[in-house]
């Protein structure tokens, strides 16, 4: 079985361009969530959507950072415009409800 | 107040020795769930073993188990018979509340494990 993608798996942009991360998760599974992970700050939740509702967006830093889901099986994380300081490695999760979560292999998005 | 705390930044541990990684959590919720995970130098996040607040026993997958003491909130990951490829950063997470619509996972900062052979 197909576990969670995500692309692209590298990104390298230069300050001020846009970026969009994208994720599929597997199927069947209905929670999506989208972290990101920097040495700093560690493993952060973005935002969460359950049955493409986003639920809790209080963790997206501020409103250069959006997310989408516009069905069961596709979800984009925007950052408009990029800067230095987003650079991280994004991962994507899913899982069925309140099951375990599992994790896509990550984006890692270097901005110049 | 962290609501993961995993006190151990680093362990150095002899090969077929068996590990265990501190957790200790902090919730007033009395339902929850903690899970354990682990980040390879690969980077993939890979999910190991989960358990709930309710449960009786505590939670066993194949090398790994989790000793599960409530009354001190504390869920620390125990690996039997380690292994070369145990070397990783683990990740103790937990999720408040019985469901409904919340979701979310807190993380702790990790341990890395580092095996010597």
């Amino acid at each position: 079985d197909a576990g969670v993608i995500q692309s692209p798996r590298h990104e390298v942009t230069e300050m001020g361009q846009e970026v969009t991360l994208r994720c599929k998760p597997i199927s069947g599974h209905n929670s999506l969530f989208w972290y990101r992970q920097t040495m700093m700050r560690g493993l952060e939740l973005l935002i969460y959507f359950n049955n493409n509702v986003p639920i809790d967006d209080s963790g997206m830093p501020e409103d250069r950072f959006s997310a989408k889901m516009p069905n069961a099986s596709f979800s984009t994380l925007k950052i408009q415009p990029s800067e230095p300081r987003d650079s991280a490695v994004y991962f994507c999760a899913s899982s069925y409800s309140n099951n375990e979560q599992f994790f896509g292999p990550g984006t890692r998005l270097t901005v110049l | 107040a962290q609501k993961i705390t995993q006190t151990q930044p680093g362990m150095f541990v002899q090969e077929k020795e068996a590990v265990t990684l501190d957790c200790t959590y902090d919730t007033s919720d009395p339902s929850y769930g903690l899970f354990w995970y682990k980040q390879p130098s690969s980077g993939e996040m890979i999910f190991l073993i989960y358990q709930g607040s309710y449960d009786q026993q505590n939670a066993t997958e194949g090398r790994y188990s989790l000793n599960f003491q409530k009354a001190r909130k504390s869920a620390n990951l125990v690996i039997s018979a380690s292994q070369l490829g145990d070397s990783a950063m683990y990740f103790c997470a937990m999720r408040e509340g019985s469901g409904g619509s919340n979701y979310k996972l807190t993380f702790g900062k990790g341990t890395l494990l580092t095996m010597n052979p």
